[in-house]
Order: structure tokens, then C-alpha cells, then sequence
């Protein structure tokens, strides 16, 4: 079944302890991009990247690392989260982001920190 | 960058009637223009999307209008079901820019 995965679906952490989200994909497709939604704020785009070892920050990159080391996985970092990073995350792929093709996207991750 | 706006941030119909949810954008240059739905506990899925090349474009209950000189899009949804119960986002964005910009959401709510 072609899906985007992301995982863990549920995370609870304390302010500074370091944390990975992780994506996969197995669609092969070349873009990838990280997505964080907040009530009343939609979906903000946090990084995205065109291809491998191609990556490019979205409108709320602060606080946030990623790495594009191989086609079908997109990892989210966190090196030192805050409470205002609590927040449902989402990956999505999509066969080519340059030319504009539909998002497919994972079923979420509910980040709480405290 | 590219700005849009979405509106109502909450609609509620009865079954059977129809519902509109419209979006304008800022970036002239934008020419994708997707809507998602997104159902409780799962990630947006894409309904129905639009090319700046087109007018309009149905698929059975859905369709959507664009306006470019307005810079204006619209979803329409007729005969509605309890299951269109959701949220909708709308999105644009330009070719090999990389960047989507979503509208902040219309929830739906479909009274049977």
C-alpha cells in the first residue's frame, strides 16, 4: 500500500531533551516536506526538501533540523524543544515538487513538551 | 511570500444542501491550487485540485472555481453527506518553488 509513515504517533518530552520524527515514504518520490498545524493557523510548512541531500527551510524553520540522506525517508529534529514546539506534526510527499503535484500525507505525530 | 486567506472558518449545513468554502491568495505567480480534507485523527487527504490553465473542474459532488484576475478559488460540495463532515484547507503554490501555502481551515459539519 503506498503510504507516508511517520513515526512515533504520539510523543510527550521535556524542554532540551533531543528528539527525532521520523518519515518514510514508499512512493518514490522526490519531494518530501514537514508540516506542523496549530489551531487557527492551518498547516505551516516547517522544511522540505526537492530531493536527496536537497533541503530548504519553509515559513517556520526555527528550532528545527532535517536531513534528505536517502530517497524515502525525511527525519524531523528537534536538538533542544520548546514548550512552543508542542504541536501535531506532519510529513507529505509528493512525485515532484516542482511541478506541482498533489501532497500525500502521513496520519500525524502529537508532540507535547513540557 | 505567498499569502492565503480562507473563509468561513466554520460552516454548518444540512444534509442535502450545498456549501461553499472560498480562498483568495496574494502571489500572482501561484498556479496549483489544491484542497485538502482532513478527517479526525488522519492527515489531509487531496479531494480535488485546479491548474491555473483551468477555469473549473468537477469530479461527481465536488468542483472548484478559480479566478486569476481576482486571484480567488472556491470548493463547492452539493448533495452533502454526514461524511463531508471535516476539515478543508485549501493551498497554492508555483512551479519549482518547493513552498505550499495552506488557508487555515474550514470545518464542515453536515447536519443529518
Amino acid at each position: 500500500e503506498a503510504q507516508v509513515t511517520q513515526n512515533p504517533r504520539y510523543l510527550i518530552t521535556v524542554t532540551g531533551k533531543k528528539l527525532t520524527v521520523t518519515c518514510s515514504q514508499n512512493m518514490n518520490h522526490e519531494y518530501m516536506s514537514w508540516y506542523r498545524q496549530d489551531p487557527g493557523l492551518g498547516l505551516r510548512q516547517i522544511y522540505y526538501s526537492m530531493n536527496v541531500e536537497v533541503t530548504d527551510k519553509g515559513d517556520v524553520p526555527e528550532g528545527y533540523k532535517v536531513s534528505r540522506k536517502e530517497k524515502r525517508n525525511f527525519p524531523l529534529i528537534l536538538e533542544s524543544p520548546s514548550p512552543n514546539q508542542t504541536s501535531l506534526y506532519f510529513c507529505a510527499s509528493s512525485p515532484s515538487g516542482g511541478k506541482n503535484s498533489p501532497l500525500h500525507f502521513g496520519n500525524g505525530t502529537r508532540l507535547t513538551v513540557t | 511570500g505567498e499569502n492565503v486567506e480562507q473563509h468561513p472558518s466554520t460552516l454548518s449545513v444540512q444534509e442535502g444542501d450545498s456549501a461553499v468554502i472560498k480562498c483568495t491568495y496574494s502571489d500572482s505567480a501561484s498556479n496549483y491550487f489544491p484542497w485538502y480534507k482532513q478527517e479526525l485523527g488522519k492527515g489531509p487527504q487531496l479531494i480535488i485540485d485546479i491548474r491555473s490553465n483551468v477555469g473549473e473542474k468537477k469530479d461527481q459532488r465536488i468542483a472548484v472555481t478559480l479566478n486569476k484576475t481576482a486571484k480567488h478559488f472556491s470548493l463547492h460540495i452539493t448533495e452533502t453527506q454526514p461524511e463531508d463532515s471535516a476539515v478543508y484547507f485549501c493551498a497554492a503554490s508555483k512551479n519549482n518553488a518547493g513552498k505550499s501555502t495552506f488557508g487555515d481551515g474550514t470545518t464542515l459539519t453536515v447536519k443529518p
